[in-house]
């Protein structure tokens, strides 16, 4: 099993809808997750860190974290076509190589205009 | 720096040859990460330094990779004899702490095509 799952998509959306991109993990003891968005020939850049179970809003985007279910979303509301990217998400690994991200392999998002 | 700088941001290699890709981090930060990406998959860690020291090469495919970062700032990434599965960005990431939660910035990546 693959330690961080997503769905490769594409997801597809209309312009100012709602997108929903879901990731698993499998090491329960991960601590720390984020999402990075990765422009097709660029580098991944970070757009939201999570650290403990819940919601965490920062403008359009909402990361949402369930440790018990091990699962971490992100939402975007009000989905523009400079969204369209592929969404990694990462989580730091074991506890004896926590400093360690470890990636899924992406979700591409294609915002319809 | 402004960014995590990367060199060069092309670089193509017949299969046997050696290559060397550089990495400038940000000033000032104290890990360093690099990580290889393939077409259409996430980025798969290869080696972290903290300051000069390696602590984790658990990542590199085989002996001919060879990572290092003797002053605690710029690294380079060797790979020796390249062969064709090498292809792939390169990636580099830095950050200011070495806990869970240190936030990276990565480098635009150095693309290696092995022919």
């Amino acid at each position: 099993q693959k330690e961080v799952e997503q769905n490769s998509g594409p997801l597809s959306v209309p312009e100012g809808a709602i997108a929903s991109l879901n990731c698993t993990y499998s090491d329960r003891g991960s601590q720390s997750f984020f999402w990075y968005r990765q422009y097709s020939g660029k580098s991944p850049e970070l757009i939201m860190s999570i650290y403990s179970n819940g919601d965490k809003e920062d403008g359009r985007f909402t990361a949402q974290l369930n440790k018990a279910s091990q699962y971490v979303s992100l939402l975007i509301r009000d989905s523009q076509p400079s969204d369209s990217a592929t969404y990694l998400c990462a989580v730091n690994g074991l506890v004896d190589s926590s400093y360690k991200l470890i990636f899924g392999s992406g979700t591409r998002l294609l915002v319809r205009p | 720096g402004a960014g995590v700088s990367q060199s060069p941001r092309y670089k193509v290699a017949k299969r046997g040859q050696d290559v060397a890709l550089r990495c400038d981090p940000i000033s000032g930060h104290v890990s360093l990460f690099w990580y290889q990406q393939a077409l259409g998959q996430g980025p798969e860690f290869l080696t972290y330094f903290q300051n000069e020291a390696q602590l984790d090469k658990s990542g590199l495919p085989s002996d001919r990779f060879f990572a290092e970062r003797p002053e605690g700032s710029v690294s380079t990434l060797k790979i020796q004899r390249t062969q064709q599965e090498d292809s792939a960005v390169y990636l580099c990431a830095s950050g200011q702490g070495f806990s869970g939660a240190n936030v990276l910035t990565f480098g635009a990546g150095s693309r290696l095509t092995v022919l």
